[in-house]
């Protein structure tokens, strides 16, 4: 069945570092992706989506681009904060409304 | 709009008691989800439901939970006779049910605590 394997982390750098946070997936068809975002105590917030191979979400400075020939969906930011630290999770839909996430990254930014 | 809404958002029950948690989806949505977080861990999938409809359980324990979406009313997750590693954060979304894979949008969760 679909799944998606992501790095588990956890992940610790430095305020204004490079992150990756690797995503790959496993599907029959074509789904949509997504990566989503948990701060302490909180619930799920999306975080960008992708639709469809070769289209790059972004949004508050991360990006990742939906790669139909790696089935990767790897996030990454140019200069992290340490207001960015918090738990993500990349997710699978697929046209049944079924989501899959994977096992979360911890991130932790230091100043 | 106002989003996804549980409640409570934190609830303690003893060993043995029954914990019911309560989901309103998102205004037009008709496709309700069950997540559980176990502390440091991800997210587990329990239940998806639709209004009078489970669509998908595979998640779910097979004994003590259950779920419903009734036709009036919020979503309600039921857990009888609680043990202490019932205790996690449950999580609701929902999504308007739309083919294509569509976002599903996250409520802040109900923390249960089983003394």
């Amino acid at each position: 069945g679909d799944s998606v394997t992501q790095m588990e982390g956890p992940v610790t750098l430095s305020e204004e570092a490079f992150l990756t946070i690797n995503c790959t997936y496993t599907a029959t068809g074509y789904p949509s992706l997504f990566w989503y975002v948990q701060y302490p105590g909180e619930g799920l917030q999306l975080l960008l989506k992708a639709t469809k191979a070769d289209d790059k979400g972004s949004n508050k400075g991360f990006e990742a681009t939906y790669r139909k020939e790696t089935t990767s969906f790897h996030l990454e930011k140019g200069s992290v904060q340490v207001s960015d630290s918090a738990v993500y999770f990349c997710a699978l839909g697929s046209n049944n409304n079924d989501m899959r996430f994977g096992a979360g990254t911890r991130l932790t930014v230091k100043p | 709009n106002a989003g996804v809404m549980q409640n409570p958002r934190h609830l303690v029950r003893r060993r043995g008691q029954e914990a019911r948690l309560r989901c309103s989806p998102m205004k037009g949505h008709s496709h309700v989800y069950w997540y559980r977080q176990l502390p440091e861990e991800g997210l587990k999938f329990m239940v998806y439901l639709q209004k009078e409809n489970i669509i998908d359980e595979s998640g779910m324990p097979k004994e003590r939970f259950s779920a419903e979406f009734p036709k009036e009313g919020p979503s309600i997750l039921r857990i009888q006779q609680v043990v202490r590693g019932d205790s996690a954060a449950y999580f609701c979304a929902s999504s308007p049910g739309l083919a294509g894979g569509q976002e599903q949008f996250f409520g802040p969760g109900t923390r249960l605590t089983v003394l």
